[in-house]
This record gives C-alpha cells, structure tokens and sequence, in this order.
C-alpha cells in the first residue's frame, strides 16, 4: 500500500493567514492527490499533481511535490473560515489508496 | 446524476442484523470503492471495483462484509451479522477509469449498531 502521512496533525490559523500542511510517503507514485473533507462526510477531491510535475496552483491552493524526499505540501493562502476542514494526501499509484489520519484545519474569524 | 450518491444517508440496527448500503456512482465511471471511517481517522480502504468485478477486496475485514455490483454502476455494500464495531460512515466514491484517477466521494452512510 502507499499511506500517506499528513502533518501537522492539526493547525490552527486566523482568517488571512496562510496555512502549510505536509504529506510523506514512502513508495513510488504516479501522482499524489489532495482533498478536504468537511464535518466527517465526503472527501472532495482539491488538486492532482503528476509525479513529474514539481508544483502546481489551482486559486488559493498551492501544492509542491518532491520525489526524491518522497514529499509534498499544501499551501492555502489568505484562508478563510470556510477553509476550516480536514486534510488528506493520497500518493497514488497501482495500489489501494490509504488514507492517513489528515491534517485538521481550524481558520478562526 | 451529477454526483456520487449513497443511500440510506443513515442506519442504525442492532446488532446481529443485516444491512445493506447502497452507492449510485456518476455515470460512465468504471471504477468504484468503498471505505469506511471512523472517528478521527482517515477513510479505510474496503473493496475497489473495475466494471462488475472486485479488482480488490484486500480491505474486508472479515467475511460478514461483501460487496456486488452486477451491472457496471450501482454498488451495494453487505454486512451480515452486525456487530458495534461496524458503526462508522461508509463511504462511497467513484473514479473515471482507475485507481491513480481522482475520485468522487459521495457524501457517506453513518452506519450505527446498537
């Protein structure tokens, strides 16, 4: 399997401030996806960056891949409330997704 | 549909009962899991679909659970014999054709065995 590891665990900002989470793995991929997920229910998918893509924008999302550390981060700037959510990584590859256990954002007002 | 949706959004039972759980994903999508979560955790891989066939149910945790999907597109997940600790949000997603494509999640069936 190929478990992504987020990290923080959890990360408290105020609304405007950026907010960095980070992702390990440990196998090969062919890209490593991100998502969010609000109030325990469905994951909404964010930004898929390709193995051989080192970083990718998509609005307020900022997402950079290293290979050979086997890592990658998420930066969200100016956050908002709405931003408040939970953070996977997803290392994908031939193999199941493992989910790890998610960076818990918290964007105060 | 424009989405993944999963039916009921809430069960509860008792336990020793059997449930199913039913996921409609976007259609033409060929690939479609499960996954459960519990509390604080991230989602648990269960059983991946290719068309009608189990690519890999490596994610049952035992043989109460099974999952079909005969015609290519519905997805019912199977619990027999409930027991507590099956109570979690099961979720369903649905990709276009495989496992490095993004997938869409449908908004889970909070599963509770009293």
């Amino acid at each position: 399997s190929q478990q992504g590891e987020e990290d923080p665990q959890a990360l408290s900002i105020q609304e405007g401030e950026n907010a960095t989470m980070n992702c390990s793995y440990k196998t090969s991929i062919n890209n490593l996806q991100w998502y969010r997920q609000n109030s325990g229910r469905g994951l909404v998918h964010l930004i898929l960056i390709r193995s051989n893509e080192r970083e990718k924008h998509s609005g307020r999302l900022r997402v950079t891949l290293d290979t050979s550390k086997k890592s990658s981060s998420l930066l969200i700037t100016a956050s908002r409330a709405a931003d408040t959510a939970s953070y996977f990584c997803a290392p994908a590859g031939f193999q199941k997704l493992v989910f790890g256990t998610g960076t818990r954002l918290l964007v105060s007002p | 549909g424009a989405g993944v949706s999963q039916t009921p959004s809430n069960k509860v039972t008792e336990k020793g009962k059997y449930v199913e759980l039913r996921c409609d994903p976007i259609s033409g999508h060929t690939a479609l899991y499960w996954y459960r979560q519990s509390l604080g955790q991230g989602p648990e891989f269960l059983i991946y679909f290719q068309g009608t066939g189990a690519a890999d149910d490596s994610g049952l945790p035992n043989d109460r659970f099974f999952a079909v999907r005969p015609e290519g597109s519905v997805s019912t997940l199977k619990i027999q014999r409930t027991e507590r600790g099956d109570s979690a949000v099961y979720l369903c997603a649905s990709s276009l054709a495989g496992r490095q494509d993004e997938q869409f999640f449908g908004p889970g069936t909070r599963l509770t065995v009293l």
